[in-house]
C-alpha cells in the first residue's frame, strides 16, 4: 500500500472547520483512502473513506484530487470532542487487509 | 449492539511471566485482528484472522508471541516470557465483509500492557 504524509500536528477552533490534508503520491489507481481518527485512551475509530469521488457522511467530507496524490479530510464544525489523531491511510484490501497507520495528525481544537 | 470488547483493560507483569490477552469481536464479523502501539507511536500490526483460513501472522515480531481464535469467534494473543519492549497497549479490531474493498475495521478499547 502506497504510503502517505501528514502534518504531525494542527490546531482549530471551536466551531470551525477542520482540514487536515494527506499526501499520497504513490497511490495506485486500485488503492482507496481511508481515515480513521483515535481519541486519546481509545481504539482508532473509522470515519470516511473514497477512491475518486469526494465522499461525504454524518462525520465528515473527504475531497480528493483529481490526480489523487492528495487528499483533505473536513470536519465542518469541530467540537472539543474532535481531538484526536487522525490517520490517513492507502488500501488497496484484496488478500492483505491490514491497514497500515502512520503517525497521523494530532489535531487539537481549542475553546 | 455490542462492540468489540477486550480484556483485561489493564495488565501489569513481570519480565518473563506469560500473559493471555483477550479479544471479543462482533458477533457475525469474519475478519478479526490483532494491532499494538507502543507509546507515542502508530499501531503495528501483528495478525488476522478470516474465517476458517490460516491465520496471516507476518506482523509477530518474535516467536514469543502467538494467537489463536476459537470457533471463529473468540481470540487469545499470547505473549511468553515477556520483555519490557512489549509494553504497549494492544489493540484487537474486527470487520464483516471479506472479498471486497471496502474494510471498515471495528476496533475494541485496547488492553494496556506494562511488563516490569
Amino acid at each position: 500500500d502506497a504510503k502517505t504524509t501528514q502534518p504531525p500536528s494542527m490546531d482549530c477552533a471551536e466551531g470551525r472547520a477542520a482540514n487536515l490534508p494527506c499526501n499520497h503520491s504513490t497511490i495506485s489507481g486500485n488503492e482507496y483512502v481511508y481515515w480513521y481518527r483515535q481519541i486519546h485512551s481509545q481504539g482508532p475509530q473509522y470515519i470516511i473513506h473514497g477512491l475518486k469521488n469526494n465522499e461525504t457522511n454524518e462525520m465528515a467530507s473527504l475531497i480528493i484530487t483529481e490526480d489523487r496524490k492528495s487528499s483533505t479530510l473536513i470536519l465542518p464544525h469541530a467540537t472539543l470532542r474532535d481531538t484526536a489523531v487522525y490517520y490517513c491511510i492507502a488500501y488497496s484490501g484484496g488478500s492483505n487487509y491490514k491497514l497500515t497507520f502512520g503517525k497521523g495528525t494530532l489535531l487539537t481544537v481549542n475553546p | 449492539g455490542a462492540g468489540v470488547s477486550q480484556s483485561p483493560s489493564n495488565k501489569v507483569t513481570e519480565k518473563g511471566k506469560d500473559v493471555e490477552l483477550r479479544c471479543d469481536p462482533i458477533s457475525g464479523h469474519t475478519a478479526l485482528y490483532w494491532y499494538r502501539q507502543s507509546l507515542g507511536q502508530g499501531l503495528e500490526f501483528l495478525i488476522y484472522f478470516q474465517g476458517n483460513s490460516a491465520p496471516d501472522k507476518s506482523g509477530l515480531p518474535s516467536d514469543r508471541f502467538s494467537a489463536e481464535r476459537t470457533g471463529g469467534s473468540v481470540s487469545t494473543l499470547t505473549i511468553q516470557r515477556t520483555q519490557q519492549e512489549d509494553s504497549a497497549v494492544y489493540l484487537c479490531a474486527s470487520s464483516l465483509i471479506l472479498g471486497r474493498r471496502v474494510n471498515e475495521q471495528f476496533f475494541g478499547p485496547g488492553t494496556r500492557l506494562t511488563v516490569l
